[in-house]
């Protein structure tokens, strides 16, 4: 069993469209994340969620909206696709514990999803 | 924001040599990571450190926390072919914030 599956793990688009990307984890944990991965292989954090509320939202147009029905699921919905858009999207979640202890906070990744816009 | 000085970006080492890569910070971190990344997945974790000066291992490979908090290595001894890949260091100040990562050590293995 996948902890942290994601779908579609590619998608391919044209400019000024909208799409949806779905993550799922079954480990449990109470945030899940979304990262963005360019092609330079930077990982950069986009959003998080703790328990459905959102707790960290980077600098990201609004065109990218996370929705988190529970906890186990956050999906990312982007309208109006840009060519700038294209990159591998990697949701994560992980366990945020105030004391440090084996485990604590480690992020668990996806497979990611390799978004392309034409 | 919070920058991770990750170095070296690429390494072309010959199978059965160690290899050794570093982080740096400005900013003290209270978690270390390190991460692998295979061709069309995603991170998986190697190594995480919660104490500074913490050294611990996982069989081939050896991760420390710097004493300062603000660095940390990563050594892989011994490589072999399946250790190619990119590895990143990872590190978060509080238990709430995202992990903030470096930009990648790029590990070529030549025959």
């Amino acid at each position: 069993d996948t902890a942290v599956s994601q779908t579609p793990k590619y998608l391919v688009t044209q400019m000024g469209n909208d799409k949806s990307i779905k993550c799922e984890q079954n480990l449990g944990h109470d945030t899940m994340y979304w990262y963005k991965q360019d092609s330079k292989k930077f990982l950069k954090i986009m959003f998080s969620y703790n328990n459905k509320e959102l707790i960290i939202n980077e600098t990201v147009p609004n065109r990218f909206s996370p929705k988190s029905p529970d906890k186990a699921h956050l999906n990312l919905h982007i309208n109006s696709l840009e060519l700038g858009d294209s990159a591998v999207y990697f949701c994560a979640s992980s366990q945020v514990r105030d004391r440090v202890s084996s485990g604590a906070n480690v992020l668990t990744f996806g497979a990611g999803s390799r978004l392309t816009v034409l | 924001g919070q920058q991770l000085n990750q170095s070296p970006q690429s390494m072309f080492i010959q199978e059965g040599e160690d290899v050794s890569m570093n982080c740096t910070s400005s900013s003290i971190f209270n978690t270390w990571l390190w991460y692998k990344q295979d061709p069309g997945e995603g991170p998986v974790l190697l190594i995480a450190l919660y104490k500074a000066g913490e050294l611990t291992s996982n069989g081939r490979l050896t991760a420390q926390f710097g004493i300062t908090r603000k660095d940390s290595f990563l050594n892989i001894s011994a490589s072999i072919p399946s250790d190619v890949g990119i590895y990143f260091c990872a590190g978060h100040r509080a238990p709430a914030d995202g992990l903030t990562f470096g930009k990648g050590t790029h590990l070529i293995i030549q025959p």
